[in-house]
């Protein structure tokens, strides 16, 4: 089945930048995800790629697939301590076109002033 | 981003009661919306796809009976616990799609005693 990869655990120095790294297994996912939650909130959006795309960029955030690979990343820039939170991968699954999304354990970046 | 309330944010209850959870689309109308539960320090895990007008989709392991899923409108699902017991005490999230993207409410805390 579909499945979804993700380091546990990033931390880094304000001003730094973040690179947090995912992995997938379904070869025909169409879009993935990343989402930011912060405790005891939902998720946040934050951006999206379409799997036709290597890379996406969206202020201090870049986005790159190797479809390739199945590799996915999520760099922020300049990282800041209000960027400490969890952060999640996911994709779109293709069981009956619902858009089900399947995540992955979600990334933790603590960011150190 | 389109937003997406939840009501209540919190909710705690005896054991053997029923809770509904309401799920809002607030500015765009959303055929499918999703529930999730998610433990401490745990990813999300889907429990139901909730289709405006039909039954929702559960996932496999989620007992319908005991989470009772009603879509009603375009903007409005609703995920009823009956009989609550303290295993059933989580923090639930639910989702709508709007087109290639889904967007998240803020949660509910359930605290069964």
């Amino acid at each position: 089945g579909e499945d979804v990869e993700q380091s546990l655990f990033l931390s880094v120095r304000e001003g730094d930048s973040s690179v947090i790294n995912c992995t997938y297994t379904d070869s025909s996912s169409t879009y993935l995800y990343w989402y930011k939650q912060e405790p005891g909130a939902g998720l946040q959006l934050l951006t999206y790629i379409f799997s036709n795309m290597d890379m996406k960029q969206d202020q201090r955030l870049t986005v790159l697939l190797n479809k390739k690979d199945k590799h996915l990343s999520l760099r922020i820039a300049d990282t800041q301590t209000g960027d400490s939170a969890i952060y999640f991968c996911a994709e779109s699954s293709r069981s009956g076109n619902t858009g089900k999304l399947i995540f992955g354990q979600g990334t933790t970046l603590q960011v150190k002033p | 981003g389109a937003v997406v309330s939840q009501h209540p944010s919190w909710v705690i209850c005896k054991s053997g009661t029923s809770v509904k959870i309401e799920c809002r689309s607030l500015d765009f109308q959303a055929t499918t919306m999703f529930w999730y539960r998610q433990f401490p320090k745990q990813s999300l895990m889907l429990m139901a796809t909730s289709n405006e007008g039909s039954k929702a989709t559960y996932e496999q392991g989620v007992e319908k009976d005991k989470f009772l899923i009603n879509h009603a409108s375009l903007t409005l699902s609703t995920l009823t616990v009956t009989s609550a017991h303290p295993e059933d005490s989580s923090f639930y999230i639910c989702s709508a799609r709007d087109f290639n993207e889904q967007f998240f409410g803020p949660g509910t805390r359930l605290t069964v005693l």
